[in-house]
C-alpha cells in the first residue's frame, strides 16, 4: 500500500463550489505539506503543518484553508473555487530528522 | 531566503549518451539539496539528496550529483541515458533554518531519443 494517499485523484468542479482534497499517510511523520503544481512553475507550497496543533501558511495560501484532523490526515479546502485554481495538487510528508519529503500521487483539479 | 534556478527547461539527448541537468541554488544557511523526478502522470520520486556529507552523491537509476559550494551548483548527471529516463526533473533546496520547507526549481523536461 502507498505510504501517502490522496483522494480524489481527479476532480472537476464549477466556479464557486467548495471542495476538499484529502491526504492520508502511514509513514508516521509529524510534518505534512500541500503543494500545487502548474506547468513551468514547479511546485509551490500552500500550507504546512508540523503537528496537529501547528498550521502554517505557505507562499500561496490565499483562497485555501487546511485542517489537520490527526497526525495521519491533512485536508486542503478551496472555499470558493475559481478557474485559476486548476492545477495538480500534491500532499507530502516529512520527518523531523531529515529534510526530504515523500509525495502522494497527486490530485488533478479542474475548475470550470 | 532560498531559491533554485534550473538553467534549462528542456534537454534532449540520444539514448546511450550522457545526461547533464543543471541547477544553481541560493541559500542563507547550509542547504540540503535534492533532485526529484516526475514521470508522466505520476507523483514525485526522490532521486538523490545532499545533506552536508560527501559532496558527490549517488542516487537511484545511475544518477549522481555533485555539490559545489564555490559555484552554488548541484548539477545532475548520468553517464548513459535510457529511454525510461524521459521525465521531468526538479532541483530542490531546503535550508537548515527553513523548518524543512522545500523550494522547487521550475523543472527540466528530459527527452531521450533513439
Amino acid at each position: 500500500d502507498a505510504d501517502v494517499t490522496q483522494t480524489p485523484r481527479n476532480r472537476i468542479t464549477k466556479t464557486g463550489k467548495r471542495i476538499m482534497l484529502e491526504c492520508s499517510q502511514t509513514k508516521g511523520h509529524d510534518r505534512m505539506y500541500w503543494y500545487r503544481q502548474d506547468p513551468g512553475l514547479g511546485l509551490r507550497l500552500i500550507y504546512y503543518s508540523f503537528d496537529v496543533k501547528d498550521i502554517n501558511k505557505g507562499e500561496i495560501s490565499d483562497g485555501y484553508s487546511v485542517s489537520r484532523q490527526a497526525q495521519a490526515k491533512f485536508s486542503l479546502s478551496l472555499e470558493s473555487a475559481i478557474p485559476n485554481q486548476t492545477a495538480l495538487y500534491f500532499c507530502a510528508t516529512g520527518s523531523d530528522n531529515t529534510y526530504e519529503q515523500y509525495f502522494g500521487p497527486g490530485t488533478r483539479l479542474t475548475v470550470t | 531566503a532560498q531559491s533554485v534556478t534550473q538553467l534549462d527547461s528542456h534537454v534532449s539527448v540520444s539514448e546511450g549518451t550522457p545526461v547533464l541537468l543543471r541547477c544553481n541554488y541560493s541559500s542563507s544557511y547550509s542547504p540540503s539539496l535534492f533532485w526529484y523526478v516526475q514521470h508522466p502522470n505520476k507523483g514525485l520520486q526522490l532521486l538523490l539528496k545532499y545533506t552536508s556529507a560527501a559532496t558527490l552523491v549517488k542516487g537511484i537509476n545511475g544518477f549522481e550529483a555533485e555539490f559545489k559550494k564555490s559555484e552554488t551548483s548541484f548539477h545532475l548527471t548520468k553517464p548513459s541515458a535510457h529511454m525510461s529516463d524521459a521525465a521531468e526533473y526538479f532541483c530542490v533546496v531546503s535550508d537548515t533554518g527553513g523548518g524543512n520547507k522545500l523550494t522547487f526549481g521550475t523543472g527540466t523536461q528530459l527527452k531521450v531519443e533513439l
